[in-house]
């Protein structure tokens, strides 16, 4: 079995600030993948980076970068200099073989 | 290219009646995924097809959810005798394969009166 554990139901953060979402999972695997995805209101579902396991090097997408602690099963997705459009619904994804198993998610407030 | 779309967007019955959600996938992606979100909630995985294979339906939450996948293409998720609790978000995703990005449609909401 695999679980997702997103701490923070919600968060907020000032424009321009940075803003750092923590996702912990469990998974016996080694070969896998993790996924950061964001909803905003309008309902759909939208990739925001991609991690696989076995590179130590973290992920980077402009403003948005992760840091992978294998050992720790630690996933937290830094958004810097946010922005009015990153308010949403956060989820961390780790996906193993068949299966994307999606945290509860995290609702980010920007303060303009 | 087109995205996954979904139809209906909104769909409202009565409970105990059937419905059908439809989900098109985007061309040539193999993999298509079945996901129940529920109000505030996170994505419940609902059932998986990939290829020929078998679908994995080991989300359905009961006998009263299935789907089917025709052609490799288009899918159904059919709820029969729907009941309040059934209520949510039903979203469909595709991808080219097991371990690549999901692709999302914009999902259906059903509500059970």
């Amino acid at each position: 079995a695999q679980t997702v554990t997103q701490s923070q139901p919600e968060m907020s953060v000032q424009e321009a600030e940075t803003v750092t979402l923590s996702c912990t999972y469990d998974t016996s695997e080694s070969d896998y993948y993790l996924f950061w995805y964001k909803q905003p209101p309008s309902r759909q579902m939208i990739l925001v980076i991609r991690q696989e396991a076995y590179k130590q090097q973290n992920a980077t997408e402009n403003r948005f970068s992760v840091n992978f602690q294998k050992a720790a099963k630690s996933f937290s997705l830094k958004i810097s200099d946010s922005q009015l459009g990153d308010a949403a619904m956060y989820f961390c994804a780790p996906n193993r073989d068949d299966k994307i198993i999606f945290g509860k998610g995290t609702r980010l407030h920007i303060l303009p | 290219g087109a995205g996954v779309s979904q139809s209906p967007s909104n769909k409202v019955t009565e409970k105990g009646k059937d419905v059908e959600l439809r989900c098109d996938p985007i061309s040539g992606h193999t993999a298509l995924y079945w996901y129940r979100q529920s109000l505030g909630q996170g994505l419940e995985f609902l059932i998986y097809f990939q290829g020929n294979s078998a679908p994995d339906k080991s989300g359905l939450p009961s006998d009263r959810f299935s789907a089917e996948r025709t052609g490799g293409s288009v899918s159904t998720l059919t709820i029969q005798r729907t009941q309040q609790e059934d209520s949510a978000v039903y979203l469909c995703a595709s991808s080219l394969g097991l371990r690549n990005e999901q692709f999302f449609g914009p999902g259906t909401r059903l509500t059970v009166l």
